[in-house]
């Protein structure tokens, strides 16, 4: 089946500090991988996206990387900044049938600090 | 551009009673997802709708029930609530162009309690 795993949190961090949040997946089918973030009290907002091998995904300093043979997409951000304190999840979808779900990771709190 | 809209925010319910939520998806978007996050947990998927049917469902009961409207905007209907029903549920809405048919845009979701 289809499936997704993510470090376990919390990840506690200084400011400025690197940022790796690992994902690995299981999926029949070629799937499109996601980050999605979630900030306290709020719901999913897309980080990023990469929907075939090699694809590289982007945005506001985060990158990842769909890597087919060792089926990761780890999150990675160079510096962080406390506003970065949220609740990551990496998140697949297979396209069946007509339904195009989400299948999520656990999520990964992380926790920046000035 | 609006995005997706739920309501209402936070609900409390006791054991057996039912409970309607409601979306309303992005404009231009014909595709409504609904998913259950509980406490500490990744959203669990429960269904889908695209232009007013069910073309999907995750691995919840009959008494979670769904409607599209032909506006696209969107019901999750849940009877006889059980504890284990409190959640946090969130709304998500696709495009119609193929090429980004998969991403999911989500709402801000409805916190449900059940006493």
């Amino acid at each position: 089946g289809n499936s997704v795993t993510q470090m376990e949190g919390p990840v506690t961090l200084s400011e400025e500090a690197f940022l790796t949040i690992n994902c690995t997946y299981t999926a029949t089918g070629y799937p499109s991988l996601f980050w999605y973030v979630q900030y306290p009290g709020e719901g999913l907002q897309l980080l990023l996206k990469a929907t075939k091998a090699d694809d590289k995904g982007s945005n506001k300093g985060f990158e990842a990387t769909y890597r087919k043979e060792t089926t990761s997409f780890h999150l990675e951000k160079g510096s962080v900044q406390v506003s970065d304190s949220a609740v990551y999840f990496c998140a697949l979808s297979v396209y069946g049938g007509a339904t195009n779900k989400l299948i999520f990771g656990t999520g990964t709190l992380l926790a920046v600090q000035p | 551009e609006t995005g997706v809209t739920q309501s209402p925010t936070h609900l409390i319910k006791t054991r057996g009673q039912q409970v309607t939520l409601r979306c309303s998806s992005q404009s231009g978007h014909n595709t409504v997802s609904w998913y259950q996050q509980a406490l500490g947990q990744g959203p669990q998927f429960i269904f889908q709708y695209y232009r007013e049917e069910e073309n999907g469902r995750g691995n919840f009961p009959p008494r979670f029930s769904g409607l599209q409207f032909p506006n696209y905007s969107s019901e999750l209907n849940v009877n006889a609530l059980e504890l284990d029903d409190s959640a946090l549920y969130l709304c998500a809405s696709s495009p119609t162009q193929t090429g980004t048919a998969n991403i999911q845009y989500f709402g801000a979701g409805t916190r449900l309690s059940v006493l």
